[in-house]
């Protein structure tokens, strides 16, 4: 079945140091392709999404490319802030005939940034 | 707008109890859907609705039962609740777009609520 593997956590970086977190998956056909962020005690927001490959998602600094030849989707961004920590997940969204669109998600990735 | 809310936000049980949660929306999102998350496993869908009235199961639906009567409100339920579904409960709203020339559509980005964290004892 569809799948997301990410880097596993904590990742601890100093302030203004440069972020990757590793995505790939496994699904069949050409998925879309989304990071969400967690803040401490929040739900989750949508912070870039792509829909088919060579998309390049940006938001906030960060950023993603839809890699279909590697199947990834490697979250970026070239320097980071305190205000960045927080829980990280890649999702695939399956298409709206299967489970209603359901997002499949990585375990998540966490993220502290000290100053 | 609100966008999605959900209650209760923290709630502790005793195995065997049943409780609601409750999730609304006030984006006229046609699809909504339940999500557990537990440490290390990202979320699972519980159960969806793809409009009033319609419910069906996830990946992981035993012990949980569902209902849209409103189109802005899917309640999660807890018949007899058990440790095992200690976790954190999110909700989640989307509506689905024309693609393409044909009549097939997508689901376009799905909308979290904040939460309710569930303790069962």
């Amino acid at each position: 079945g569809d799948s997301v593997t990410q880097m596993e956590g904590p990742v601890t970086l100093s302030e203004e140091a440069f972020l990757t977190i590793n995505c790939t998956y496994t699904a069949t056909g050409y998925p879309s392709l989304f990071w969400y962020v967690q803040y401490p005690g929040e739900g989750l927001q949508l912070l870039l999404k792509a829909t088919k490959a060579d998309d390049k998602g940006s938001n906030k600094g960060f950023e993603a490319t839809y890699r279909k030849e590697t199947t990834s989707f490697h979250l970026e961004k070239g320097s980071v802030q305190v205000s960045d920590s927080a829980v990280y997940f890649c999702a695939l969204r399956r298409p709206i005939y299967n489970q209603g669109g359901k997002l499949i998600f990585g375990q998540g990735t966490e993220l502290s940034v000290k100053p | 707008n609100a966008g999605v809310t959900q209650t209760p936000k923290f709630r502790v049980l005793k195995t065997g109890q049943s409780m609601t949660l409750l999730c609304a929306q006030d984006m006229n999102h046609e699809y909504m859907y339940w999500y557990r998350q537990d440490p290390g496993m990202g979320l699972r869908l519980i159960h969806y609705s793809v409009g009033e009235g319609t419910t069906a199961k996830g990946e992981v639906p035993d012990g949980y039962n569902v209902s849209r009567l409103k189109k802005q409100n899917f309640l999660l339920g807890l018949e007899s609740a058990a440790p095992s579904q200690t976790s954190v409960y999110f909700c989640a709203s989307s509506y689905s777009m024309r693609v393409g020339a044909l009549d097939s559509r997508e689901a376009h980005e799905q909308f979290f609520g904040p939460g309710t964290r569930l303790t069962v004892l």
